[in-house]
């Protein structure tokens, strides 16, 4: 059984659309992840969640929006989409001994 | 100033050697360390975890942390071409920071 599971594995888009990433993870972690990867391969956190509560915002401009409707879920919508979000977005779910485990990642394109 | 510094590589050994990589971090508050190993086009992938300075050994890896150097590493022993990937240095305060990542190349 995968871990921490992504849909889409590839998202190509124009700009200015609306799109959802989701995530799932089977491993009971507490703690769930957004990361982006860039172009020159810099992976830097976006959000994490801990029992349905924002822990982490990291400076991510407001049309980024995390929702986890439950423990194992935590979806990125994306709004207005821009050239600069074209990056890999990876998802991670953490233990209490914050080892994170990523998700396959989803590439997004925007055109 | 970056928080978490890796040498980028290419970093080249031979098959069966010891690859060494390294990492510094400027936050001197942070108490966790990780070291991802991230093939192409893959995700980043948890090899160790440490916490106390000193040696962490599992299997063919050593990871090594001096707090008061600011300095972790991992080493690899009897590297093998599966080896070959980018590893990512992490270190954790409040949130967790990550390196820029070695690419690491194990020649047959």
């Amino acid at each position: 059984d995968t871990a921490v599971s992504q849909t889409p594995k590839y998202l190509v888009t124009q700009m200015g659309n609306d799109k959802s990433i989701k995530c799932e993870q089977n491993l009971g972690h507490d703690t769930m992840y957004w990361y982006k990867q860039d172009s020159k391969k810099f992976l830097k956190i976006m959000f994490s969640y801990n029992n349905k509560e924002l822990i982490i915002n990291e400076t991510v401009p407001n049309r980024f929006s995390p929702k986890s409707p439950d423990k194992a879920h935590l979806n990125l919508h994306i709004n207005s989409l821009e050239l600069g979000d074209s990056a890999v977005y990876f998802c991670a779910s953490g233990d209490s001994s914050y080892e994170q485990y990523f998700g396959p990642g989803t590439r997004l394109t925007v055109t | 100033q970056k928080e978490v510094e890796q040498n980028s590589g290419p970093l080249s050994v031979p098959e069966g050697a010891i690859a060494s990589l390294n990492c510094t971090y400027s936050d001197r508050v942070s108490q966790s360390f990780f070291w991802y190993r991230q093939y192409s086009g893959k995700s980043p992938e948890l090899i160790m975890s440490i916490y106390s300075n000193g040696d962490k050994e599992d299997g063919r890896f050593t990871a090594q942390l001096n707090k008061a150097s600011q300095y972790v590493s991992l080493l690899i022993r009897d590297s093998q071409p599966s080896d070959s990937a980018t590893y990512l240095c992490a270190a954790l305060n409040n949130d967790m920071r990550f390196g820029a990542g070695t690419r690491l190349t194990v020649k047959p």
